[in-house]
């Protein structure tokens, strides 16, 4: 089975301040990670992913996550908000394989303070 | 750029009734899944689907639910006797052979 925790539901940042929300897995596979946004009213875009390779995965958006395996961990980092990043970001995992499902976080509502 | 589209984006219903969402995936895609969020609460997955079967389903996924490709198209989810703890929004998402699932817009569906 799968699971992700995100660690504080609500964050809120200064603009222009470092973003940093939280995420930690648990996967009985190797996993796929994945971090998408939500705005108002609006469907899930994916941010980034990782698969397999390089650790350190850039997004879209100025976003980027490191997949830390002994952490199990894959907190999304954005050096300087900006009031546009104010929305909800899920956390997701899923398995190694194409078509697998995917298990998502709680969410964290990013609040940009001018 | 290619994406996903849900129709309608808000139905109403009453409890006991059949609900039809429909999900148009990127045309070159070949899993596709539906997604609920009840407010407040986390994305929950319901149902994938793979060359015309379901290849896997959450306990959320019971017999009231069903999911069709009825031509090249469409993918559809069916509610048969909708109950007051159905109201929630529904994602449709498609694959291609790249792991990448895209969402979306959701359907918000309210139960009476």
């Amino acid at each position: 089975a799968q699971s992700v925790t995100q660690l504080g539901s609500h964050v809120s940042v200064s603009e222009g301040a470092l973003v940093l929300l939280r995420c930690n897995y648990s996967s009985s596979v190797p996993p796929y990670l994945f971090w998408y946004v939500q705005y108002p009213n609006q469907g899930l875009q994916l941010l980034l992913k990782y698969t397999t390779g390089a650790t350190l995965v850039k997004g879209i958006n100025g976003f980027e996550a490191e997949f830390k395996k002994s952490e199990t961990s894959f907190h999304l980092t954005k050096p300087s908000a900006h009031m546009s990043d104010a929305a909800e970001y899920f956390c997701a995992v899923s398995k190694n394989n194409a078509g697998n499902m995917l298990t998502f976080g709680g969410g964290t509502r990013l609040m940009v303070k001018p | 750029e290619p994406e996903v589209t849900q129709t309608p984006s808000h139905q109403v219903t009453q409890m006991g009734q059949e609900v039809i969402l429909r999900c148009v995936p990127i045309s070159n895609h070949l899993y596709f899944y539906w997604y609920r969020q009840i407010l407040g609460q986390k994305v929950e997955f319901l149902v994938s689907f793979y060359n015309n079967e379901i290849s896997e389903k959450s306990e959320i996924f019971d017999d009231q639910f069903s999911v069709e490709r009825p031509d090249g198209s469409n993918f559809t989810l069916k509610i048969r006797s909708t109950k007051l703890e159905d109201s929630a929004m529904y994602f449709c998402a498609s694959s291609a052979a790249r792991y990448e699932q895209f969402f979306g817009p959701g359907t918000r569906l309210t139960v009476l």
